[in-house]
């Protein structure tokens, strides 16, 4: 099955800098890559995702980026502020089963 | 758009009885739902994949007579953990699919067997 690893595990920022987090996957037939945010005791939110036919997406202070070939992918967060802290999750899938592999989770904190 | 809710939000019972989660999208039809757990500090586990109509596809290492689910309606998917032990305590999020993979998420429940 498909394997998403995801790093750093946690990511302190001072506001106003940036954050990013990287997920790399292991099967190449996956083409469907989220990212969710997920504060403590609430769902998971999605926030912004990209497809394989795609090489990077933004919105607003969000962007991602995927590299198919080395199979990897990246959340990137501009500008960060106070309510950008939660615990972030890459995940991946594909089309035969629609099954989201997730990765173990990035904390960030940001600094006020 | 795009809402799940999830009932209860929490629930406490005693070792060895049943216990009943409804998954719903509430402004969508959802052919297709999943049931995750989530214990403190870790990422989602997925268990099954709950399809309307038909029979649910269970992960391994899921117990398919201890967590019977059932997607009985486009909008209902229900999880009922039978005969619930202490180590089934943890938090429990359905997720509905949307369009192509998008799936968005309940508020989760949170279980607490004694």
């Amino acid at each position: 099955g498909e394997n998403v690893e995801q790093h750093p595990s946690t990511l302190s920022v001072q506001e106003g800098d940036s954050a990013v987090i990287k997920c790399t996957y292991s099967d190449s037939a996956s083409n469907y890559f989220p990212w969710y945010k997920q504060e403590l005791g609430k769902r998971p939110q999605l926030i912004i995702d990209i497809r394989s036919n795609v090489g990077e997406k933004k919105d607003q202070r969000i962007a991602v980026t995927l590299n198919k070939t080395a199979k990897h992918f990246s959340l990137h967060i501009t500008e960060t502020q106070p309510e950008d802290s939660a615990v972030y999750f890459c995940a991946a899938s594909f089309t035969n089963d629609y099954k989201l592999s997730f990765g173990a989770g990035t904390t960030v904190t940001v600094r006020a | 758009g795009a809402v799940v809710s999830q009932h209860p939000s929490w629930v406490i019972c005693k070792s060895g009885t049943s216990v009943k989660i409804e998954c719903r999208s509430l402004d969508f039809q959802a052919t297709t739902m999943f049931w995750y757990r989530q214990f403190p500090k870790q990422s989602l586990m997925l268990m099954a994949t709950s399809n309307e109509g038909s029979k649910a596809t269970y992960e391994q290492g899921v117990e398919k007579d201890k967590f019977l689910i059932n997607h009985a309606s486009l909008t209902l998917s229900t999880l009922t953990v039978t005969s619930a032990h202490p180590e089934d305590s943890s938090f429990y999020i359905c997720s509905a699919m949307i369009g192509q993979q998008t799936q968005y998420f309940g508020p989760g429940t949170r279980l607490l067997v004694l």
